[in-house]
């Protein structure tokens, strides 16, 4: 998945608890985003970061973000809900699109909130 | 809200066949990308379209971009069963930086 890493692949919650997404990239890429893809509305933008140390909008209540290096972009989400059940997906920008957003996925995490 | 819808939701074609799905988006853009996402291979960039660009060629895809309207179309000529993906659109609004995806296309090519 063009050098972006996801883990875990799947995950089961229950609700209330906690977790941590975790999304690496291997290239020095400064844009990182996260998304979520529901059946029949397609991704949406949770979260993106230009770059390292970096907050770029207002991270969407039930999630936090950090971005303390380069490399690494991990989701976490702090009660888990329902509504938060999904499948999770981590992107950084493809060499040389800095200003058309061309991005690079990785695998996405599947993530049950019970 | 969503800044893309696709249409139609689903397509089922014979192999050989072309396809064609569209995209409607509701605000100015900079330029508009297409997706395809199968369970083998994630979601993967396929082309980009700039919004000063009416149509553009990679392989077996075209695509056209009128902004007038605010529409895009997806064609697959001499479709394969490996085609058989989602495929979404996605637009970079004037002045963002982020992607907005559309409700994405199930294209099904029947060998």
């Amino acid at each position: 998945n063009a050098g972006v890493t996801q883990t875990p692949k799947f995950h089961i919650l229950k609700t209330g608890q906690s977790m941590t997404l975790q999304c690496a990239q291997d290239m020095n890429h400064g844009y990182m985003s996260w998304y979520r893809q529901d059946p029949g509305m397609g991704l949406r933008l949770i979260y993106y970061s230009a770059a390292a140390g970096t907050t770029d909008k207002e991270v969407p209540n039930g999630y936090n973000v950090s971005r303390l290096n380069t490399e690494d972009f991990p989701l976490r989400l702090v009660s888990a809900a329902p509504s938060q059940t999904s499948v999770y997906l981590c992107a950084r920008l493809r060499p040389g699109t800095v200003n058309s957003y061309e991005q690079y996925f990785g695998p996405g995490t599947r993530l049950t909130v019970t | 809200s969503q800044q893309g819808e696709e249409d139609p939701q689903a397509l089922s074609i014979q192999e050989g066949e072309n396809a064609t799905m569209n995209c409607s988006y509701k605000t100015s853009i900079n330029n508009l990308q297409w997706y395809r996402q199968n369970s083998g291979r994630g979601l993967v960039h396929l082309i980009l379209i700039r919004s000063n660009e009416r149509e553009k060629h990679s392989g077996r895809l075209r695509v056209t971009l009128d902004t007038s309207k605010k529409s895009s179309s997806l064609l697959i000529t001499a479709s394969r069963a490996a085609d058989t993906a989602s495929y979404f659109c996605a637009t970079v609004q004037t002045g963002a930086n982020n992607l907005f995806f559309g409700t994405g296309t199930r294209l099904t090519v029947i060998p």
